[in-house]
């Protein structure tokens, strides 16, 4: 069965201190990996597309990057800005699954 | 400014009431989704339109009807709905060509909470 699990469910990081979202997949044909951000009252805003394992790309202070099994959301030096809820979502043969996502706060 | 506008944002209604969500996107996409958002779990893709013909309809309740009079707009239509209804809708479009994954586009979505 077609499957996205998103870790952790939620996490409290300090200002500046680096850490990562993890999304891991079991899909049948994956087509792409999709990474959003969505803050409280908007709807998803789309991040990062991923389409075969070994690629990565960046924007500010996100780095996205995917493996056979796994894609992981880097933040480094985080702002309190960045904190929202992060969602991964995988495009198998069939259909878009979409993993339940990560909140991240950032204290200042 | 998302390109995605969503009317209205909020919703209270009642479980006999009738109301209408409205969607309309600006991005010059050809396909267009429904989706329900509910606290701690994956988006719920309800309805798919490809060039304004309906390819998916995952199991919704007939409660639920939706309607896309062209590429740019697409409607759902609420009657008799139920307490667990209440959840965050959102739309979204996409540029759908061939075997291209081309990522979704999402509205603000519409608070509906039934009373």
């Amino acid at each position: 069965e077609d499957q996205v699990t998103q870790s952790p469910e939620a996490l409290r990081l300090q200002e500046g201190e680096s850490s990562s979202l993890n999304c891991s997949y079991t899909v049948s044909g994956l087509r792409g990996l999709f990474w959003y951000r969505q803050d409280p009252g908007k709807g998803p805003e789309f991040l990062f597309t991923l389409y075969s394992a070994g690629e990565e790309k960046e924007k500010e202070r996100l780095k996205a990057t995917l493996t056979k099994k796994e894609s992981f959301l880097h933040i480094t030096a985080p702002k309190p800005e960045d904190s929202a809820t992060y969602l991964c979502a995988v495009q198998s043969n069939y259909q878009l699954i979409w993993g339940a996502g990560t909140k991240l706060i950032i204290k200042p | 400014e998302t390109g995605v506008t969503q009317t209205p944002r909020h919703l209270v209604m009642g479980m006999t009431n009738k109301k209408s969500l409205k969607c309309e996107q600006h991005l010059g996409h050809n396909a267009m989704y429904w989706y329900k958002q509910s606290a701690k779990k994956p988006l719920e893709l309800m309805f798919v339109y490809n060039f304004k013909e309906q390819t998916e309809n995952n199991s919704v309740p007939s409660r639920f009807s939706p309607e896309c009079p062209n590429s740019s707009h697409l409607f759902l239509h609420l009657h008799t709905l139920q307490p667990e209804d209440s959840a965050l809708y959102l739309c979204a479009s996409s540029q759908v060509t061939g075997n291209s994954n081309q990522p979704q586009h999402f509205g603000d979505g519409t608070r509906l909470s039934i009373l």
